[in-house]
């Protein structure tokens, strides 16, 4: 089966740092998401891109927040300054077409600490 | 707002028992629903998938029902085994695509 994979696996970062999580989505998905979990907690969504912008982002994703499909298979969420409670579970989605019924592939996730 | 429940929150059970874990969502403009495995730490596994027209799915000793005019999925586990200890998530995918999540239940079998 098709996988979406995340890099890194754990990311340990200061308070004030911005990081990088990145996600290769299936290749030929078109939809993609980030979601995170702090620990816990319910996983919550984040934000949902299509056609290189957000369509849809959640009260969570603020200004610290923005993502970016910078070439064909990258998709990344950028955390400006990261803060304490930044601390979670980040995971990346994707699917070929929202509009229809199938699953949401996820990948295996970035455990993010901000100490 | 769409809302998703999981009940029982923790449920310990033995070896060998039949078990049945609940999801509810507020809202009947369902695409699907996803049930999700996960290990402590770790990602989703996704387990099985209903369609909004389906009315159950089946996958080895899993097996899971929607009823989308009671707002209501359940997630069957025949014969349970110590393997099958983790957090059983359901997701409630809309017309948006977003998955809605439930708080999960966190299963316990005792050998």
């Amino acid at each position: 089966e098709p996988e979406v994979t995340q890099t890194p696996s754990h990311q340990v970062t200061q308070m004030g740092q911005e990081v990088i999580l990145r996600c290769v989505p299936i290749s030929n998905h078109l939809y993609f998401y980030w979601y995170r979990q702090i620990l816990g907690q319910k996983v919550e969504f984040l934000v949902s891109f299509y056609n290189n912008e957000i369509s849809e982002k959640s009260e969570i994703f603020d200004d610290q927040f923005s993502v970016e499909r910078p070439d064909g298979s990258n998709f990344t969420l950028k955390i400006r300054s990261t803060k304490l409670e930044d601390s979670a579970m980040y995971f990346c989605a994707s699917i070929f077409d929202r509009a229809t019924n199938e699953k949401l592939f996820f990948g295996s996730g970035t455990q993010l600490s901000v100490l | 707002k769409q809302e998703v429940t999981q009940i029982p929150a923790a449920l310990s059970v033995p070896e060998g028992e039949n078990l049945v874990l609940n999801c509810s969502f507020t809202d009947s403009a369902i695409y699907n629903l996803q049930w999700f495995r996960q290990d402590p730490g770790k990602g989703l596994t996704s387990l099985l998938l209903i369609q909004s027209s389906q009315r159950e799915q089946t996958s080895g000793r899993l097996n899971a029902s929607l009823d989308k005019s009671s707002g209501r999925s359940t997630l069957y586990i025949a014969a349970s085994q110590p393997g099958d200890s983790a957090t059983y998530l359901c997701g409630f995918r809309n017309q948006g695509g977003k998955l809605i999540f439930g708080q999960g239940t966190e299963l316990s079998v005792k050998p």
